[in-house]
């Protein structure tokens, strides 16, 4: 069972225009949204995260909107980078409980900006 | 300060051999992680400890995998034997405490021929 829907696979933008990538999951028990950065070769790294008492959160470039209602979450990037081509995760965990605040991954975006 | 670091980096075997991967945490963080990331997916979880204790191992492939956090801070996961579906990338990531961020290391990639 996908937990965490991510969308699309793949994206192509122009330097700088806004990159879109959404997210959908279907616990109602997630209370925590990051989104990762992972880099060829790298390991992932925390980019932005959101809890849902919130509808927006903006560090920058980056912006997750979040939607608690239709459950889905989605990062922005403003004024997209050739450095910013990489592979989005958005994830999702528990506030506690049984999961033992798991995160569950997306499938994950391949960003290509082109310059 | 020092990120997880892992090693090797990169393994290939043959199918029913064995093969181990090494764990450093970021120092002072109790929480370590073992993910798997297929290609083209995102990192699955396999075990997660809290210091040298189990917290959650449900998806851990318990017939071929183990994995030890002895005296809390480094770690070994270990496949024996191998299969083809075993081919991905192994993830280690560390947070001071369950809650918190998880910072994750470069990976192995292992080839399962």
């Amino acid at each position: 069972q996908q937990q965490v829907k991510q969308s699309p696979q793949s994206l192509i933008v122009q330097k700088g225009g806004i990159s879109i990538i959404n997210c959908a999951y279907e616990n109602t028990a997630f209370d925590y949204f990051p989104w990762y950065q992972q880099f060829p070769g790298k390991g992932p790294a925390l980019l932005i995260a959101i809890r849902p008492d919130v509808s927006e959160k903006k560090e920058g470039r980056f912006t997750i909107s979040f939607n608690k209602s239709a459950k889905q979450f989605s990062l922005h990037i403003m004024d997209s980078q050739p450095g910013d081509s990489a592979t989005y995760f958005c994830a999702a965990r528990p506030l506690g409980g049984g999961s033992n605040y798991k995160l569950t991954f997306g499938k994950g975006t391949l960003l290509t900006v082109n310059p | 300060e020092a990120g997880v670091a892992q090693s090797p980096r990169y393994k290939i075997i043959e199918k029913r051999q064995s093969v181990a991967f090494w764990c450093n945490p970021i120092s002072g963080h109790a929480t370590l992680y073992w993910y798997q990331q297929i290609l083209g997916q995102g990192p699955k979880l396999l075990i997660q400890f809290q210091n040298n204790g189990v917290v959650d191992d449900s998806q851990l492939p318990k017939d071929r995998f183990s994995a030890e956090r002895l005296k809390g801070v480094d770690s070994t996961l270990k496949i024996q034997p191998a299969k083809l579906e075993d081919s991905a990338v192994y993830l280690c990531a560390s947070s001071l405490y369950l809650t918190d961020t998880q910072y994750f290391g470069p990976g192995t990639r292992l080839t399962v021929l």
